[in-house]
């Protein structure tokens, strides 16, 4: 079965530090690719970073980086000198060759900055 | 950039009535996909389209039906509506099928439409 998890429900990280969400999965598909996403209270869904399976240097994206580690099956994000405006929920989020590209997402993670 | 719109963004309805919400991809994105996020919930695949045919279903209610029409944009076509149908609906886009682990892989997010079935 595919599932992910991610184990944090919700994070309380003081500004300027940097924070790391956790992110696991489950899956026997060796193509796959590996999102996080941020949803602000106000709703929208805004994509962060982005994985592929093949690829072999984690990804990064401005102050995001996702630490990939295929073997354990992990993907955590890696937020370095949070902001304020970084307080949101966090979901991490994969698809699968077998499942024709529908994204699968985890149970979110709620995150906090602390001025 | 442009992004993905959807319209409307609110939308109130009562039980048993029909609503259409509306999709359009970033400009050259070629597949759309349908998500319902209900509250405190993650969101939930529903369908996704392909060059204008359907690529996948997931956990989509038969009172729903969804169509990609000949410019790219997709409508989400719900009847009969139930209190438990109030969600946010997400239409998300990409270029091309986006099959796993290809770099192109990337789905953008639209806003989204809150539904509100009283």
């Amino acid at each position: 079965a595919q599932k992910i998890t991610q184990t944090q429900p919700g994070m309380f990280v003081q500004e300027k530090e940097a924070v790391t969400l956790d992110c696991t999965y489950d899956t026997s598909d060796q193509s796959y690719g590996l999102f996080w996403y941020k949803q602000p209270s106000s709703g929208e869904m805004i994509f962060l970073i982005y994985q592929g399976s093949y690829d072999e240097q984690n990804a990064t994206e401005g102050r995001y980086s996702l630490n990939f580690q295929k073997a354990r099956k992990s993907a955590n994000l890696v937020i370095s000198a949070s902001q304020l405006g970084d307080s949101a929920m966090y979901f991490c989020a994969m698809n699968f060759y077998s499942s024709a590209s529908k994204i699968i997402f985890g149970s979110g993670t709620r995150l906090s900055i602390r001025p | 950039a442009a992004g993905v719109i959807q319209s409307p963004r609110h939308l109130i309805k009562e039980k048993r009535e029909t609503a259409t919400l509306k999709c359009y991809p970033i400009p050259r994105h070629d597949t759309v996909y349908w998500y319902q996020q209900g509250p405190g919930q993650d969101p939930q695949f529903l369908i996704s389209f392909y060059e204008k045919m359907q690529s996948d279903k997931g956990s989509i209610p038969d009172r729903f039906s969804a169509q990609q029409f000949s410019d790219y944009h997709s409508e989400l076509n719900m009847s009969s509506l139930e209190l438990g149908d109030s969600a946010l609906y997400f239409c998300a886009s990409s270029l091309g099928r986006g099959l796993a682990g290809d770099s192109y892989n990337e789905q953008f997010f639209g806003p989204g439409t809150r539904l509100t079935v009283l």
